[in-house]
């Protein structure tokens, strides 16, 4: 069973860098059936995609947050990451990390969630 | 503003059915895969319906899927309480080269 885990600081500062890990079990991450993405969600509202990644390294990224988000992947430790730079008080959300499929699009298996809150 | 329209809210009694829309255009819905995610508080979202109207396999037949044209819907037969949750669309954006979502729908079986 795929198993997906999200990890890093839940408190930043405004204006600091936001970084999150997906630690990928169950199954390879250079899978080259899928995507790997992020996913947030502000407190109380809906889900907004943040980007993917492929296993060779290729990206696509949310157009309002391209400018300060990067994607990275690490298939030696099976764990793909998020930073997005310069945070506000906006950017604060629950984070999911989560396997798309590269055909559909679906996102089938999901990460618990970990909130970030930026705050001084 | 979300890429494609849900409606707020949807409400129906339990044992009814009700239908959940998901609004778009021809560089999304229109010409992508539609998805259909369930989320209930303090969860991550599980895919319930993928590539317009296939379930995985854990899912229920009450939940289906359907597309024509820039629209989806999410049909839910026998409603239960337990299926009071939040329902979201999504699908990629041939435009953007984005991932997009509905706004989400909240259903509330009375």
């Amino acid at each position: 069973q795929l198993q997906l885990q999200e990890s890093g600081p839940g408190l930043v500062k405004p204006s600091e860098t936001l970084s999150l890990t997906c630690s990928v079990s169950g199954g390879s991450i250079s899978n080259t059936n899928y995507y790997w993405g992020w996913i947030r969600q502000p407190p109380g509202k809906g889900l907004e995609w943040i980007g993917n990644i492929y296993y060779s390294g290729s990206t696509f990224y949310c157009p309002s947050l391209k400018s300060r988000v990067t994607i990275s992947i690490d298939t030696s430790k099976n764990q793909f990451s998020l930073r997005l730079t310069s945070v506000t008080a906006a950017d604060t959300a629950v984070y999911y990390c989560a396997r798309r499929s590269y055909n559909s699009g679906d996102f089938h298996y999901w990460g618990q969630g970990t909130l970030v809150t930026v705050s001084s | 503003q979300s890429v494609l329209t849900q409606p707020p809210s949807v409400s129906a009694a339990p044992g009814q059915k009700v239908t959940i829309s998901c609004s778009g255009s021809s560089s999304n819905v229109g010409n992508n895969y539609v998805s259909w995610y369930q989320q209930f508080p303090g969860k991550a979202p599980k895919l319930l319906i993928y590539d317009n109207n296939k379930r995985p396999s854990r899912i229920p037949d009450r939940f289906s899927g359907s597309k024509s044209g820039t629209s989806a819907t999410l049909g839910i037969t026998g409603l239960q309480t337990g299926d009071e949750a939040d329902y979201y669309c999504g699908t990629w954006d041939s435009t953007l080269r984005a991932g997009v979502f509905g706004g989400g729908t909240k259903l509330t079986v009375l």
